[in-house]
């Protein structure tokens, strides 16, 4: 089965770093995703991570251990633009199993 | 390049109706998959299909049923509507839908009244 956990919401101030974790238990993982969606809007690709380490582009960057079952999104010099819903997701058999997602609102 | 194109925007129903859902997926993506999402739930997994193939299901009830055409359009139908169904259903396209960055449409908001 798939359960993905994530935080609920994180606020941060404009130009700092926030860092979102994720933790899955599933079967047959092939990798992980992060989208973003601000709302009202359809989600938007971000990140995929298959193997262990860190993926870097540009301000954000996404990383996955397998052996812990555990991925982050790292946000870099926020702006205000970054205020939305970041989902993480578990791809397996030409699916995604989505955390509930974590609401990131970014202060002046 | 047109990007995943879903319609309607809105529709409002009432309980025991049916409904239609249409996805054009972008011009060579052949796996179209569909999500449901609500406040409560977040986005749940459908079903996919590729090459007028369901590939999986999600654990919806068989109200929920899907197709995909030749040209890779795909349709949701959702049959004697009730309250719980309200909610924004999105449509992502792929080109092999496996492992692949997902691209997905602007959704369908759907009220059961």
């Amino acid at each position: 089965g798939q359960n993905i956990d994530q935080p609920t919401e994180m606020t941060a101030t404009e130009g700092a770093i926030v860092q979102i974790n994720c933790t899955y238990q599933t079967s047959g993982f092939n990798g992980l995703f992060w989208y973003q969606q601000h709302a009202g809007e359809a989600p938007t690709f971000l990140s995929y991570n298959v193997l262990d380490g860190l993926e870097e582009k540009g301000r954000f960057s996404s990383f996955l251990s397998r052996s812990k079952g555990y991925s982050y999104l790292l946000l870099k010099e926020l702006q205000m633009k970054d205020s939305a819903s970041y989902l993480c997701a578990s791809s397996n058999d030409y699916k995604l199993s989505f955390g509930a997602g974590t609401t990131v609102t970014v202060r002046a | 390049k047109a990007g995943v194109t879903q319609t309607p925007r809105y529709l409002i129903k009432t309980r025991g109706q049916q409904v239609t859902l249409s996805c054009s997926p972008i011009s060579g993506h052949r796996s179209v998959s569909w999500y449901q999402q609500t406040p409560g739930q977040g986005l749940q997994f459908l079903f996919e299909y590729f090459s007028e193939t369901q590939r999986n299901k999600g654990n919806f009830p068989g109200r929920f049923s899907g197709r995909q055409f030749s040209n890779s359009r795909s349709e949701m139908n959702v049959s004697t509507l009730e309250l719980g169904d309200s909610a924004l259903y999105l449509c992502a396209s792929g080109m092999t839908g496996e492992n692949e960055k997902l691209f997905f449409g602007s959704g369908t908001q759907l009220s059961v009244l």
